[in-house]
């Protein structure tokens, strides 16, 4: 099974909302990441957790949190977003090691910030 | 900073003609990957190679690391409707940890 899942597949928020986009995997892939991508551009890395903690971030306003609660799931908690903030949200796993390379991504989280 | 660049930014055929998609850098890499891409969905991992000079086949796409392992190539034998999507690269680099430095992305259509 190679498959990460999301949820929501959309979200449509206010600048004044607080809410959360899920990831999941069951590959056992001990390192997990949080894209952002914009139209017709690739992903943009945001954040890396590796055995649960957070190993690079990548200058991520703090409007963005996020969280690793066990090797399965990635959380990504958005509050106070700004319209820029708009974009397709990816998560992704990979195994760690030599093949940390080989990332696997889910379909994502279409944002739309109001 | 390493950087990997994509050519052409987009390509437009008919079915049933072959295409190549580039991949070049002045890094070396310790890995590359082709993902593909639909428009609202994640990337989908085609393939990671790793040794300099390798070529794998994944049906009618042939994929090359350059023997330097600093470019790629994508080639598609025949192309078909469903080979339509956004052509990613991406690298990895010992040095980077597990960041991959993606290229610029190479947008395919294919008509039928």
């Amino acid at each position: 099974d190679t498959e990460v899942t999301q949820t929501p597949k959309h979200l449509v928020m206010g600048m004044t909302n607080k809410k959360s986009l899920k990831c999941e995997q069951h590959m056992g892939h001990r390192a997990m990441y949080w894209y952002k991508q914009k139209a017709k551009k690739p992903p943009e890395l945001m954040f890396v957790y590796s055995y649960e903690k957070l190993s690079i971030n990548e200058s991520v306003p703090s409007r963005f949190s996020p969280e690793c609660p066990n090797s399965s799931l990635l959380n990504l908690h958005l509050h106070a977003l700004q319209p820029e903030d708009s974009a397709l949200y990816l998560c992704a796993s990979s195994p760690s090691g030599v093949q940390a390379y080989e990332q696997y991504f889910g379909p994502g989280t279409r944002l739309t910030v109001t | 900073t390493q950087l990997l660049e994509q050519s052409p930014q987009f390509l437009s055929i008919q079915e049933g003609e072959n295409l190549t998609v580039y991949c070049n850098s002045s890094s070396v890499f310790s890995s590359l990957q082709w993902y593909r891409q639909e428009p609202g969905e994640g990337p989908v991992l085609l393939v990671t190679v790793v040794t300099g000079g390798e070529v794998k086949k994944l049906k009618r796409l042939t994929f090359q690391f350059g023997d330097a392992r600093k470019d790629s190539s994508l080639h598609i034998t025949a192309a078909q409707p469903g080979d339509t999507g956004l052509y990613l690269c991406a690298g990895g680099a010992a040095a980077a940890g597990n960041k991959l430095t993606f290229g610029g992305g190479t947008r395919v259509l294919v008509k039928p």
